[in-house]
């Protein structure tokens, strides 16, 4: 069965340093999403993205984040200068189409120190 | 506005118990539901989903029928098991808002 791949599946950074969070959707989805979870809490949008857009974001996804999809494949969630406050696991999500089920990926294990 | 209500957790319960978690939606029109799950250490994957009123979703012994009179879209199942331990989640088709979702336990 066709998956959502995440990588890596655990970052540890300095606060302050860019990383960049990578997914590779399933091949024929067009929908692709940003999620992320502090340990225990709730599970946050933080943006979504269609036809090389942002089609919506949250009011988490500040300047400090931006998404891309350089290769056609790769669908990238990069956090320009990292703070404590996002550690966190991070999930993308991918659909078919807009109001299909989304598939998730296992998730990226953030940790800034 | 149109949103998901969901059961707030934590739920504990003892294996071969009966379960239900409720979800209640407003909207103006007929959404697609869904119920997610997060097992310990995982991404959520799809539990089920209906798309219509009256539709009734199903997999792993676990169902919910998607009321239109009580605008509600419950999860059940009759007999729970450890393995069903879990975070479970009642978004609705604009996906956005996943919240909390309710924690499950379930005592061997």
């Amino acid at each position: 069965e066709p998956e959502v791949t995440q990588t890596p599946s655990h970052q540890v950074t300095q606060m302050g340093q860019e990383v960049i969070l990578r997914c590779v959707p399933i091949s024929n989805h067009l929908y692709f999403y940003w999620y992320r979870q502090i340990l225990g809490q709730k599970v946050e949008f933080l943006v979504s993205f269609y036809n090389n857009e942002i089609s919506e974001k949250s009011e988490i996804f500040d300047d400090q984040f931006s998404v891309e999809r350089p290769d056609g494949s790769n669908f990238t969630l990069k956090i320009r200068s990292t703070k404590l406050e996002d550690s966190a696991m991070y999930f993308c999500a991918t659909t078919a189409w807009a109001s299909g089920e989304q598939y998730f990926g296992p998730g990226t294990r953030l940790t800034v120190t | 506005g149109d949103s998901v209500t969901q059961m707030e957790g934590p739920v504990t319960l003892s294996e071969e118990a009966f379960l239900t978690i409720n979800c209640t939606y407003t909207a103006t029109g007929y959404p697609s539901l869904f119920w997610y799950v997060q097992y310990p250490g995982e991404g959520l994957q799809l539990l089920l989903k209906a798309t219509k009123a009256d539709d009734k979703g199903s997999n792993k012994g676990f169902e919910a029928t998607y009321r239109k009179e009580t605008t509600s879209f419950h999860l059940e199942k009759g007999s729970v098991q450890v393995s069903d331990s879990a975070v479970y989640f009642c978004p609705r088709d604009d996906k956005i808002i996943f919240g909390k979702g309710t924690r499950l336990h379930i005592l061997p």
